[in-house]
């Protein structure tokens, strides 16, 4: 069964801290995504990478960054976390040929406190 | 730029009640449509899709028909389940394969009552 995976699904960090979120997905896939998901605002894009070491901003990409060193595996950092960043992050990935949409990950709950 | 207008709920029903979730969207050429469902504590899955003006996606007994005159994609279903509820997302992508991000619009709480 194809999939993405999050490293964690619950983490509590401090003001300040700087925080990395992973996520792998075993499809081959070229693009990933990171979106935060809010109440009220729905899915918001941060970045995107349609390749390796490539990256690309998405709605919302100040106070993060990303990495992608290998094509299976897609970061987020959070440089200095604040407490607006409390969210649930979701990874997603996709094939650049064909419309078969997105698989995502099952999140991961940031408090930032 | 792009947008995905839905219902945002929540929206109540009884089990075996007929369902429509309404979705509206602005896009620049011939975007490929998408519904989304997250249940509780889960990412998002993939329920539905079409790529094409007049296609239907269906999956799972719901169905959806990309309408391009009206620029909708409403999301339907015929008798609802308990197990149905959940958060709905009706999602486009203006690139075959979404190289550059889906645009959502905000959900839909699905609560079914039995």
């Amino acid at each position: 069964d194809v999939k993405v995976t999050q490293s964690s699904r619950y983490l509590v960090k401090r003001t300040g801290e700087k925080v990395f979120l992973e996520c792998v997905q075993d499809m081959d896939h070229e693009n990933m995504f990171w979106y935060r998901q809010d109440p009220g605002l729905g899915l918001r894009l941060i970045y995107f990478s349609y390749d390796v070491k490539m990256k690309e901003k998405g709605d919302i990409p100040e106070g993060y960054s990303v990495s992608r060193e290998k094509k299976e595996r897609f970061s987020l950092i959070l440089e200095s976390a604040s407490t607006n960043q409390t969210s649930m992050y979701l990874c997603a990935s996709s094939a650049t040929t064909g419309v078969g949409g997105y698989t995502f990950g099952s999140g991961t709950r940031l408090t930032v406190v | 730029g792009n947008s995905v207008t839905q219902m945002e709920g929540p929206v109540t029903l009884s089990e075996e009640a007929f369902l429509t979730i309404n979705c509206t969207y602005t896009a620049t050429g011939y975007p490929s449509l998408f519904w989304y469902v997250q249940y509780p504590g889960e990412g998002l899955q993939l329920l539905l899709k079409a790529t094409k003006a007049d296609d239907k996606g269906s999956n799972k007994g719901f169905e959806a028909t990309y309408r391009k005159e009206t620029t909708s994609f409403h999301l339907e279903k015929g008798s609802v389940q308990v197990s149905d509820s959940a958060v709905y997302f009706c999602a486009l992508s203006d690139q075959g394969g979404g190289a550059d991000g889906l645009t959502f619009g905000k959900g839909t709480h699905l609560i079914i009552q039995p």
